[in-house]
């Protein structure tokens, strides 16, 4: 069975430009998480989406936005890119909205120039 | 104060050494607990859950003290594989569930 899938791996952007990641869940799992991971710090909380629904959002700007779709599958968006933004986003399913075991994805890596 | 607190290492030892990690936490309501390993460039994976009994998977031992608000990881017999950073993890559900990680503590086992 595949993992939580994220795309793309890596990508390179410039300040003031706006990124899309995308992440599919483990087939069955209802509950996608985004966190933002920077070099040396533990994963921080962005937004949990459950049945479609955001269920939490952690302390970031409204640069930051996502959905999820009926598939599941969610997006995460960041506009108006800042040097700061360079970080480690990883995408995790969970089958339920209140589960502390969380399936990560391999992540998708962003450097903002 | 941060919400979840651990020293970042690195703690190097020689194989079969027996290592301990601590972690704190702030939020005296937050209801599970556990430990992540996430080796280097990759992805958090779950280690184990921490109960109030504590418990044991095999060379892994960890204990919960509420009181204190305090976790610990003991690894036994280090072997080389286990050099990984550890995540402490703390569950809290208020209005919405939010998993908060730690900054993690760095193991280094040389042979």
């Amino acid at each position: 069975d595949a993992g939580v899938t994220q795309s793309p791996t890596h990508l390179i952007k410039t300040r003031g430009q706006q990124v899309t990641l995308r992440c599919s869940p483990i087939s069955g799992h209802k509950s996608v998480s985004w966190y933002q991971q920077v070099l040396g710090q533990g994963p921080q909380f962005i937004f949990q989406y459950y049945e479609k629904e955001e269920r939490g959002r952690g302390n970031f700007p409204d640069r930051f936005s996502a959905r999820q779709f009926p598939n599941y599958s969610s997006e995460l968006n960041v506009n108006a890119l800042l040097l700061g933004d360079s970080a480690l986003y990883l995408c995790a399913s969970s089958l339920y909205q209140l589960a502390g075991e969380l399936f990560f994805g391999e992540g998708s890596r962003l450097t903002v120039l | 104060r941060k919400e979840v607190e651990q020293d970042p290492g690195p703690f190097n030892v020689p194989e079969g050494a027996t290592v301990a990690f601590n972690c704190t936490y702030s939020n005296s309501a937050s209801q599970s607990f556990f430990w992540y390993r996430q080796d280097c460039r990759k992805e958090p994976k779950l280690l184990m859950s921490v109960y109030s009994s504590g418990n044991e998977d095999g060379r892994f031992t960890a204990q919960l003290n509420r009181a204190s608000q305090y976790i610990s990881l003991l690894i036994r017999d280090s072997k080389l594989s286990d050099s990984a950073t550890y995540l402490c993890v703390v569950f809290t559900n208020s209005g919405y569930s939010t998993l908060t990680f730690g900054k993690g503590t760095m193991l280094l086992v040389s042979p």
